[in-house]
């Protein structure tokens, strides 16, 4: 069964660095995408970026990379330059592509990001 | 386009009541489900749409209806609300096509 691993329940991070948050995942598909989406305290999902299992490079955008290791099933973010808006839940998640139909998304249980001044 | 929006935001409903969260979307999105989000379990899959008149069941259907009589718009029903089902749900939609998922804002509901 597919299944998505977040090990870090919260992280704290001074403003202006980087940090990296975990995701390992399990499947057996050899077609999958990871997502990972942040949830503020409002209580809204928002997407950040996405990688395709058969992508070469790993996804960036803006502050956001997602470090893809396909061998170990990892696809751990980093931001870069923390800010203190990025204070907020994050959402690992994989496609799960079902025949191709549902798309279907499992998600992480989260990593609540605080960043401090 | 307002993207995926949601009604009620807040609901308090009593034990065996009944009701209806409204999800509606003006993308023309083929793909169109809902989840309920828990504290400490992520989001979970509850039923989903692929298009008008087709629907399926996600992880966790158990005490809930739904149905896609139009593109726009899949409601999803408690048929007799239970304290477990306290949680917030959202509704999301995507192309068919494409991976990327837009989420509403989400019903944060309270069964006592």
């Amino acid at each position: 069964a597919q299944k998505i691993t977040q090990t870090q329940p919260g992280m704290f991070v001074q403003e202006k660095e980087a940090v990296t948050l975990d995701c390992t995942y399990d499947t057996s598909d050899q077609s999958y995408g990871l997502f990972w989406y942040k949830q503020p305290s409002s209580g809204e999902m928002i997407f950040l970026i996405y990688q395709g299992s058969y992508d070469e490079q790993n996804a960036t955008e803006g502050r956001y990379s997602l470090n893809f290791q396909k061998a170990r099933k990892s696809a751990n973010l980093v931001i870069s330059a923390s800010q203190l808006g990025d204070s907020a839940m994050y959402f690992c998640a994989m496609r799960e592509t079902d025949g191709g139909a549902t798309n279907k998304l499992i998600f992480g249980t989260g990593t609540l990001l605080a960043v401090q001044p | 386009n307002a993207g995926v929006t949601q009604t009620p935001k807040f609901q308090v409903l009593k034990t065996g009541q009944s009701m209806t969260l409204q999800c509606a979307q003006d993308m023309n999105h083929e793909y169109m489900s809902w989840y309920r989000q828990d504290p400490g379990m992520g989001l979970r899959l509850i039923h989903y749409s692929v298009g008008a008149g087709i629907t399926d069941q996600g992880e966790v259907p158990n005490g809930y209806n739904v149905s896609r009589s139009t593109t726009e718009d899949f409601p999803l029903r408690l048929l007799s609300a239970a304290p477990s089902q306290t949680s917030v749900y959202f509704c999301a939609s995507k192309r068919q096509a494409s991976y990327e998922q837009y989420f509403g804002p989400g019903t944060r509901l309270t069964v006592t």
